[in-house]
């Protein structure tokens, strides 16, 4: 009965490829995040959805897509990839529509990405 | 300069002492705040949420939150082993979207 859950757990791959990963909520939560943890551990919001819609793109390349087919579901696809997108990669959720203030946000186990 | 700082540590404490992290945020209109955990490898665990000035006590943990000063602290009383960690102090404005910011984390080692 995970919360939110992403896979793969661990992805390897080379320079150039395009890669996916996908995450589910089971919380009935409306936003969904994207976050990216670099070696030094700082986590650093990059898409957020609420309910489908695009709310949050902090300047990622434009190879990082995300897409949601419905609100439980936010997948992130990388087209080619490069050493730098190395990461863990973490999906998030919280409860309520934007501008909901008190509410938490809840984390995947994290996909680390390893681009060699 | 970064919505939300924190010490990087490592914050060394023995067993059963009180270990005290520390968090200060920049956007003076954030609503909401947040300390997290997280072990190696594993992911961001939600360990204490505070929405008003003052203190907030779970069990061994209590977060403090003073506004006008804009700083967020986590105690942690009778630390044990089990407690070493990264913490990470996390910041949500609210308002048109809630956008949760995190600082770099406090590494905290507890001593048996």
């Amino acid at each position: 009965d995970t919360a939110v859950s992403q896979t793969p757990k661990y992805l390897v791959t080379q320079m150039g490829n395009d890669k996916s990963i996908k995450c589910e909520q089971n919380l009935g939560h409306d936003t969904m995040y994207w976050y990216k943890q670099d070696s030094k551990k700082f986590l650093k919001i990059m898409f957020s959805y609420n309910n489908k819609e695009l709310i949050i793109n902090e300047t990622v390349p434009n190879r990082f897509s995300p897409k949601s087919p419905d609100k439980a579901h936010l997948n992130l696809h990388i087209n080619s990839l490069e050493l730098g997108d190395s990461a863990v990669y973490f999906c998030a959720s919280s409860h309520g529509p934007a501008g909901t203030a008190n509410t938490e946000a809840f984390f995947g186990q994290g996909t680390r990405l390893t681009v060699v | 300069q970064k919505e939300v700082e924190q010490n990087s540590g490592p914050l060394s404490v023995p067993e059963g002492a009180i270990a005290s992290l520390n968090c200060t945020y920049s956007d003076r209109v954030s609503q909401s705040f947040f300390w997290y955990r997280q072990y190696s490898g594993k992911s961001p665990e939600l360990i204490m949420s505070i929405y008003s000035n003052g203190d907030k006590e779970d069990g061994r943990f209590t977060a403090q939150l003073n506004k006008a000063s804009q700083y967020v602290s986590l105690l942690i009383r009778d630390s044990q082993p089990s407690d070493s960690a990264t913490y990470l102090c996390a910041v949500n404005r609210g308002y048109n979207f809630n956008k949760f910011y995190f600082g770099s984390g406090t590494k905290l080692n507890v001593k048996p």
